[in-house]
């Protein structure tokens, strides 16, 4: 299995700050990289669905702007640019570029 | 826009099969070509693929669930379905059904999520 680490696990930031989250690949997983944005009691919520060929980020339709994505090599960051109050959320990435997916044990996002 | 809904039992006892059933509304599960999943997640704790079925009914499995598990669709009801056998306590989690995202029958990660259903295993 691939396995995905992510860090920090948690995370203190206050809002209007720019914070990244950064997921590490055991092996390639080629663009295949999602994020996902997760409440408490709520589902996921996809973020970002895979890496363009240029190893940025695209995000879902409608997904704010300041939501942005980068690839290198095995390493992916999930980046915002400008905190929200509605961001204070867990984020997992996750692979598909082969099975099992998995996904990253999740990195929380709380308010300082 | 297509929305899922889990239902099935809250509590089953160990050894037993845990059954859920995902009911899709807003688009046909057998019409195009989808990809349909299942995830499941202990409480405070992260993510777990358990498998997926294509619409035209051929499915892939987490090889670590793949001896107790089956993922199936009934057309008729709109619906796909788990069963996962001889549940222990490590089985306790909420369970989402999923579909994947499809742009132009490129399929990429889960787009649209049920709110999930608690399963507990316990005697």
């Amino acid at each position: 299995d691939i396995k995905m680490t992510q860090s920090p696990s948690t995370l203190s930031a206050s809002v209007g700050d720019r914070v990244t989250i950064t997921c590490r690949a055991s092996q390639s997983v080629s663009r295949w990289l999602a994020w996902y944005q997760q409440k408490p009691g709520k589902a996921p919520e996809l973020l970002i669905y895979k890496m363009s060929p240029e190893l940025v980020g695209v995000p879902l339709s409608g997904v704010p702007s300041r939501f942005s994505g980068t690839a290198s090599g095995t390493e992916f960051t999930l980046t915002i640019s400008s905190l929200q109050p509605d961001d204070f959320a867990t984020y997992f990435c996750q692979q598909y570029e082969s099975f099992p997916w998995t996904f990253g044990q999740g990195t929380k996002l709380e308010i300082k | 826009q297509v929305q899922l809904q889990e239902s099935g039992p809250g509590l089953v006892k160990p050894s037993q099969t845990l059954s859920l059933t995902c009911t899709v509304s807003g688009g046909s599960i057998s019409s195009g070509y989808e990809y349909w999943s299942w995830i499941r997640q202990p409480a405070g704790k992260g993510l777990e693929w358990i498998g997926r079925i294509y619409s035209r009914g051929s499915t892939n499995y987490n090889p670590s669930l793949e001896r107790r598990v089956s993922i199936s669709m009934d057309t008729s009801k709109n619906q796909f379905s788990l069963r996962l056998s001889s549940v222990t306590d490590a089985d306790t989690a909420v369970y989402y059904c999923a579909k994947q995202l499809n742009v132009e029958e490129f399929y990429y990660a889960m787009e649209v999520w049920g709110q999930g259903a608690t399963v507990t295993v316990s005697s």
